[in-house]
């Protein structure tokens, strides 16, 4: 059974920094891309960034980039975003998701169970 | 990366087909068969429905069906249940490695 444990949520002020992992277990994890994707309150959900297989290359949402950073590491299948610079509107509920395919795919077939990060004063 | 354009509710009754649209341009949905669709109960993660347009994972029902014509992909559930009722997004690849998503359609079975 593929699990995806979110961890590293909380509250923090604006222009501070959080570090989110997802420990993923289930799965052959290095042959797959990994992806962020956040749920701000009562809001639909928004991509924030995503790690290739292999090769391991970063992507991310325009308002995110230079604030945030993924990595992964094959030998401890976990997945991690780095969050600095952040602001009120980073503010929801972060989703670890796995790609559907080993080719890439870009539909997400398994989910954690969220992690809320809030960013108020 | 602007969101896909979704109906924000459909309401149907038990035992209906109902049909929700998701409309995006010609550099997502126009120009690859990458559409997904999820499921969102209140306060649980989205359940993947629909893979590159028309495909269901293997424990989700035939009830649920995806299509797509030029820019518009489309859900449609056949046979509506209390359980269906739920929040609904579509997703689609957007270049150059990016996922755009829809707001999200609220469907009520009345």
């Amino acid at each position: 059974e593929v699990q995806l444990l979110e961890s590293g949520g909380g509250w923090v002020q604006p222009g501070g920094s959080l570090r989110l992992s997802c420990a993923a277990s289930g799965f052959s994890f290095r042959d797959y891309a990994m992806y962020w994707v956040r749920q701000a309150p009562g809001k639909g959900l928004e991509f924030v960034s995503a790690i290739t297989n292999y090769g391991a290359t970063p992507h991310y949402r325009d308002s995110v980039n230079g604030r945030f950073t993924i990595s992964r590491d094959d030998s401890k299948n976990t997945v991690s975003l780095q969050m600095s610079g952040l602001r009120e509107e980073d503010t929801a509920v972060y989703y670890c998701v796995k790609d559907g395919n080993t080719l890439t795919g870009f539909y997400f077939d398994n989910w954690g169970q969220g992690t809320l990060v809030s960013v108020s004063s | 990366q602007s969101a896909l354009t979704q109906p924000a509710s459909v309401s149907g009754f038990p035992g209906q087909s109902i049909t929700i649209s998701c409309t995006g341009t010609s550099s997502d949905i126009g120009n690859h068969n990458l559409v997904s669709w999820y499921q969102q109960h209140p306060g649980k993660a989205p359940k993947l429905l629909i893979f590159e347009v028309t495909d269901r994972p293997f424990a989700i029902p035939s009830r649920f069906s995806g299509s797509k014509s030029g820019t518009t992909a489309s859900l449609t559930i056949s046979g509506l249940q209390a359980d269906d009722e739920a929040d609904y997004f579509c997703s689609s690849f957007s270049p150059p490695h990016n996922v755009v998503f829809g707001g999200g359609t609220r469907v009520t079975v009345l």
